[in-house]
């Protein structure tokens, strides 16, 4: 089956603008995480749903960053007046349920410039 | 800061040989996970160990886990040049049920 897609795969935006980043999990899987990368560093956990609900967003470093999963399924990550430090890879995981193994989509690189 | 730490932060090893990974951690942990990276973009998850195992295998990979002294090992044995990759091993804390926290990883090359 199909294994966790991120789009886009790369996005340049400018200071100030707002993106939004995409991701499909597989399909039957109940939790998703958000992860942000920077180069050299291992990932840094953003959020985490259960379902439709944000189970834990502790990660999400400040109120210009807010992630959605209206039907439990595809999940948004949203970034208002992005700033030149948000340029990192975003990854997307899903596991079937949380404290089990988490397939990574291939990441969004964020480039602000 | 990062819940895991990994060492060596970089390891270098001809093929054929053997590559020893390790991780500490600092809080009382639910599961330990260990993922590979290649190219800077997606993790491919490799072993899960929760917090009541001490040992497990999977093809050549080898992982431990001793809770006593909060950290683990994974051991690649016969390595080969597509072994070359980041390792990072990923906390899941007994009190944030989903909330995984990884190392900055090891790099490792396997020289053909």
């Amino acid at each position: 089956g199909a294994g966790v897609s991120q789009t886009p795969s790369n996005k340049v935006t400018e200071k100030g603008k707002y993106v939004e980043l995409r991701c499909d999990p597989i399909s039957g899987h109940t939790a998703l995480y958000w992860y942000r990368q920077s180069l050299g560093q291992g990932p840094e956990f953003l959020i985490y749903f259960q379902g439709t609900g944000a189970a834990d967003d502790s990660g999400l470093p400040n109120d210009r960053f807010f992630a959605v999963r209206p039907e439990g399924s595809v999940s948004t990550l949203k970034i208002q007046r992005t700033e030149r430090g948000d340029s990192a890879v975003y990854l997307c995981a899903s596991s079937i349920r949380a404290r089990n193994e988490q397939f990574f989509g291939p990441g969004t690189r964020l480039t602000v410039l | 800061s990062q819940q895991g730490e990994e060492d060596p932060q970089a390891l270098s090893i001809q093929e054929g040989e053997n590559a020893t990974m390790n991780c500490s951690y600092k809080t009382s942990i639910n599961n330990l996970q260990w993922y590979r990276q290649n190219s800077g973009r997606g993790l491919v998850h490799l072993i899960l160990i929760r917090s009541n195992e001490r040992e497990k295998h999977s093809g050549r990979l080898r992982v431990t886990l001793d809770t006593s002294k909060k950290s683990s090992s994974l051991l690649i044995t016969a390595s080969r040049a597509a072994d070359t990759a980041s390792y990072f091993c990923a906390t899941d804390a007994d009190t944030n049920a989903g909330k995984s926290t990884f190392g900055d990883g090891t790099t490792l090359t396997v020289k053909p």
